[in-house]
């Protein structure tokens, strides 16, 4: 099973500010499968990012993902008010589907 | 626009099996280029990929609840389901289901319903 650790656990940060949040894996995956979801409080996640880059059907373009291997970022350009929640990577490459535990972005 | 919509019973006794659907509406369930799947999420915690299902398939679970899963489709309700057997306090979560496309080796989860809490407690 891959293990996808995500850091920071908690990134402070201000409106405006641009945001770096890293998911590592425990082994390489592969092509690139992996996606990004942003979960707000008492709703279902949404896609944000597939396949390391691609941004999801009606994505703002302040989102953008990057990486390869065992290494992958998620940035958000300029923070808006509605981006301070909780991020997840998710890897589906190989089987079991696995997450990391996420990464919460709050208002400095 | 597809939608999905989970249901079932919101407390379940210990020992006993967890049972719940999800209705997709909006769209066919039977098309081919979709995977249909279910997640949890513990209250605070993180996400677990529990399974999946195709209607032209079988099924793939997680194999950390293999031995109490099974996930069931049908096509004449457009309707997906959920088992699990044997459930302890420790399955206390946020059931969430999702629609996967799948397209050149790509399994993410581009539609979720908006999960609902199932309590395992005498």
């Amino acid at each position: 099973e891959i293990v996808l650790t995500q850091s920071p656990g908690t990134l402070s940060l201000s409106p405006g500010e641009r945001a770096t949040l890293s998911c590592r894996a425990s082994q390489s995956v592969s092509s690139s499968y992996l996606a990004w979801y942003q979960q707000k409080p008492g709703q279902a996640p949404r896609l944000l990012i597939y396949g390391a880059s691609s941004r999801a059907t009606g994505i703002s373009d302040r989102f953008s993902g990057s990486g390869s291997g065992t290494d992958f970022t998620l940035t958000i350009s300029r923070l808006e008010p509605e981006d301070f929640t909780v991020y997840y990577c998710q890897q589906y490459g190989n089987s079991p589907w696995t997450f990391g535990q996420g990464t919460k972005v709050v208002i400095k | 626009q597809v939608q999905l919509q989970e249901s079932g019973p919101g407390l379940v006794k210990p020992s006993q099996t967890l049972s719940l659907t999800c209705t997709v509406s909006g769209g066919s369930i039977n098309s081919s280029n979709y995977y249909w799947s279910w997640i949890r999420q513990p209250a605070g915690k993180g996400l677990e990929w529990i399974g999946r299902i195709h209607t032209r398939g079988g099924a793939k679970y997680n194999p950390s609840l293999k031995s109490r899963v099974t996930i069931s489709v049908d096509t004449s309700k457009n309707q997906f389901s959920l088992e699990l057997s044997s459930v302890t306090a420790a399955d206390t979560a946020v059931y969430y289901c999702s629609r996967v496309p799948f397209w050149s080796g790509h399994y993410y989860m581009d539609v979720w319903g908006k999960g609902t809490t199932v309590t395992v407690s005498s």
